[in-house]
């Protein structure tokens, strides 16, 4: 079956611009997990959804990153004026459970 | 905060050679994932270990989650250049669905 999906795959932004990132989890996954990764660094947690309900979002640096996930499958990651320290991977990962996370290719942006 | 600390943090070795990867942390675990990253792509579950003093294999593989569930091993016998990636460790701790992650080690196998 499909695995996890994340589009676009690379995102080249303008300091200041607004971006949206998706992820496709694997379907009936209830949990949807984003995490973003710097160069060089293991993946860091950004919010957690379980179908719908986005029952964590802790990790997100500042209210410009809003995450949402309206019918419990596709899930989309917003950034708002972006800054250059937003440069990083974004993974998406969905899992059955809490424990066995299967990961999407990332998307890669860059802010300039 | 738990944290997990990799070690080390690169490595660079010739075919043929072994080599063993260390995940520690001062917090224990209900359960530890190890991952490989390869460039480009997002991390993939190699194996997770949830009882203290278990050792699983995977083909060359060998992982190892010690007796007080706070560290973890990861042995590869005989390294190919396919075994090149970034390995992560996570660990997991009862009552939490997040995940901590290690920084990693780097991986080079050269032919």
């Amino acid at each position: 079956g499909a695995g996890v999906s994340q589009s676009p795959r690379y995102k080249v932004a303008k300091r200041g611009q607004d971006v949206a990132l998706r992820c496709d989890p694997i379907s009936g996954h209830v949990s949807l997990f984003w995490y973003q990764q710097a160069l060089g660094q293991g993946p860091e947690f950004l919010t957690y959804f379980q179908n719908e309900a986005q029952l964590d979002k802790s990790g997100l640096p500042s209210d410009r990153f809003f995450a949402e996930r309206p019918e419990g499958s596709v899930s989309t990651l917003k950034i708002q004026r972006t800054q250059q320290e937003d440069s990083a991977v974004y993974l998406c990962a969905s899992s059955w459970g809490a424990e066995t996370q299967y990961f999407g290719p990332g998307t890669r942006l860059l802010v300039l | 905060t738990q944290l997990l600390e990799q070690s080390p943090q690169f490595l660079s070795i010739q075919e043929g050679e072994n080599l063993t990867v260390y995940c520690n942390s001062s917090s224990v675990f209900s359960s530890l994932q190890w991952y490989r990253q390869e460039p480009g792509e997002g991390p993939v579950l190699l194996v997770t270990v949830v009882t203290g003093g278990e050792v699983k294999k995977l083909k060359r593989l060998t992982f190892q989650f010690g007796d007080a569930r706070k560290d973890s091993s990861l042995h590869i016998t005989a390294a190919q250049p396919g075994d090149t990636g970034l390995y992560l460790c996570a660990g997991g701790s009862g009552g939490s669905y997040i995940p901590t992650f290690g920084r990693g080690t780097s991986l080079i196998v050269h032919p």
